[in-house]
């Protein structure tokens, strides 16, 4: 059974880069039959889409994040990343990875918490 | 960006009630409209897609209609472990992918 785990550093200074990896197991990450995502969730802006990954494909950015996000894949680990620049507070949120069908969410990894503060 | 308005922000009710959330967007999503479930401490859990297709393993009391701007959540019998948070996602054309801000059930 496949399962997502997310892990990185829990607090990250301000103005610094946020680095998270989604690690699977119980499946390929370099499937055609499967796609990548990274959502956030904080208490001021609820859930937020930040990136999709499409493996042989494309990738797609929030617009409102896309000047500081970069996600990259790392087969031979069965790993894709996050790294997110310029960090303020209000990035501060859960950080959940999952893998999506087209733009829908079925399987999540169980987050992780990143603070940004000084 | 396609905003997602969910009504109620939360609600009481008992088990064996039946449950409407409803969620309206912005602009025709065409059924690009997918439902999850959040309970505290866990990540969501899709319960449906294109409106009104349930996934694999959700139960059959959970129902979606709608179409254009206009969508429902229904639970047609609360049961306990369906107290919860439900959002709504659309994924209608081109990103970004937005969400509700969430209905909040609760014990009456």
């Amino acid at each position: 059974q496949m399962q997502l785990q997310e892990s990185g550093p829990g607090l990250v200074k301000p103005s610094e880069t946020l680095s998270l990896t989604c690690t699977i197991s119980g499946g390929s990450i370099s499937s055609r039959s499967y796609h990548w995502g990274w959502i956030r969730q904080s208490p001021g802006k609820g859930l937020e889409w930040i990136a999709n990954f499409y493996f042989g494909g494309s990738t797609y950015y929030n617009p409102s994040l896309k000047s500081r996000v970069i996600v990259s894949v790392d087969t031979s680990k069965s790993q894709f990343s996050l790294k997110l620049s310029s960090v303020t507070a209000a990035d501060t949120a859960l950080y959940y990875c999952a893998k999506t069908n087209t733009a829908t969410f079925d399987l999540w990894g169980q987050g992780t918490l990143v603070t940004v503060s000084s | 960006d396609i905003q997602m308005t969910q009504s109620p922000s939360s609600l009481s009710a008992s088990v064996g009630d039946r449950v409407i959330i409803t969620c309206r967007a912005s602009q025709d999503i065409s059924n690009s409209l997918a439902w999850y479930q959040q309970k505290p401490g866990k990540a969501p859990k899709l319960l449906l897609s294109t409106a009104s297709r349930l996934e694999s393993g959700v139960s059959s009391r959970f129902s979606g209609s709608g179409s254009g701007t206009d969508y429902i959540l229904t639970i047609s019998s609360l049961q306990p472990e369906d107290f919860a948070t439900y959002y709504c996602q659309q994924y209608y054309s081109t990103p970004p992918w937005t969400f509700g801000q969430g209905t909040k059930v609760e014990t009456k």
